[in-house]
């Protein structure tokens, strides 16, 4: 299986402010990367595939780049509703597999 | 609008057989280019996919647990229905089912295994 490794772990951060969280593969996968938002109690929900396509209905807010080995998220002037756990995920080969997630808190 | 729904039981005893069903709305599990899969997730974990199986019947099992897996469809219903045999307390987590574009998931189904 393809590992993948997100940093950092959790992250705090105030309404307004800009995070970034990065996504590491264990071996080339394109451009075959989403990320996920998840609040406690729910599914996790797409934001972005294909590395860098925001799913529809997303903000333009949040933005996906990277390709290869080496991909980020950023979520620029942070709204409350943001503040959720956020994962990756490589799509270039089954089983699809997750980050450990990060933690993204309110300051 | 495409929704995934799971059922099954939400309690199981060690070494028995999960059955989980995922009943599928919006879409038809018949349609080329089709496919949904099976994810779970321990509490307080990542997701972890377990199975996925496509439109012309192609299946796909998670290297690690293969061996007991197994997942069908029937497109007479539009649900896709997933076993996993002998199952642990370490299998505790919430089972999603997902379309194989990865939206949307269903609201997911927690699993206790415990005596």
């Amino acid at each position: 299986d393809i590992q993948m490794t997100q940093s950092p772990s959790s992250v705090s951060a105030s309404v307004g402010d800009t995070v970034t969280i990065t996504c590491r593969a264990s071996q080339g996968i394109s451009n075959w990367l989403a990320w996920f938002q998840q609040k406690p109690g729910e599914a996790p929900n797409l934001l972005i595939y294909a590395a860098y396509t925001l799913q529809s209905g997303v903000p333009s807010r949040f933005s996906g780049s990277g390709s290869g080995t080496d991909f980020t998220l950023t979520i620029s002037s942070l709204q409350p509703e943001d503040f959720a756990t956020y994962y990756c995920q490589q799509a270039n080969s089954f089983p699809p597999t997750f980050g450990q997630g990060t933690r993204l808190d309110i300051k | 609008q495409i929704t995934l729904k799971e059922s099954g039981p939400t309690l199981v005893k060690p070494k028995q057989t999960l059955t989980l069903t995922c009943t599928c709305s919006g879409f038809s599990l018949s349609t080329s280019g089709v496919g949904v899969g099976w994810i779970r997730q321990p509490p307080g974990k990542a997701p972890e996919w377990l199975a996925l199986i496509f439109w012309d019947d192609d299946k796909r099992y998670s290297p690690s647990l293969k061996s007991r897996l197994t997942i069908t469809k029937d497109t007479s219903k539009n649900q896709v229905v997933l076993t996993m045999t002998n199952m642990d307390p370490v299998d505790t987590a919430t089972y999603y089912c997902a379309h194989s574009n990865y939206y949307p998931w269903g609201q997911g189904i927690l699993v206790t295994v415990s005596s």
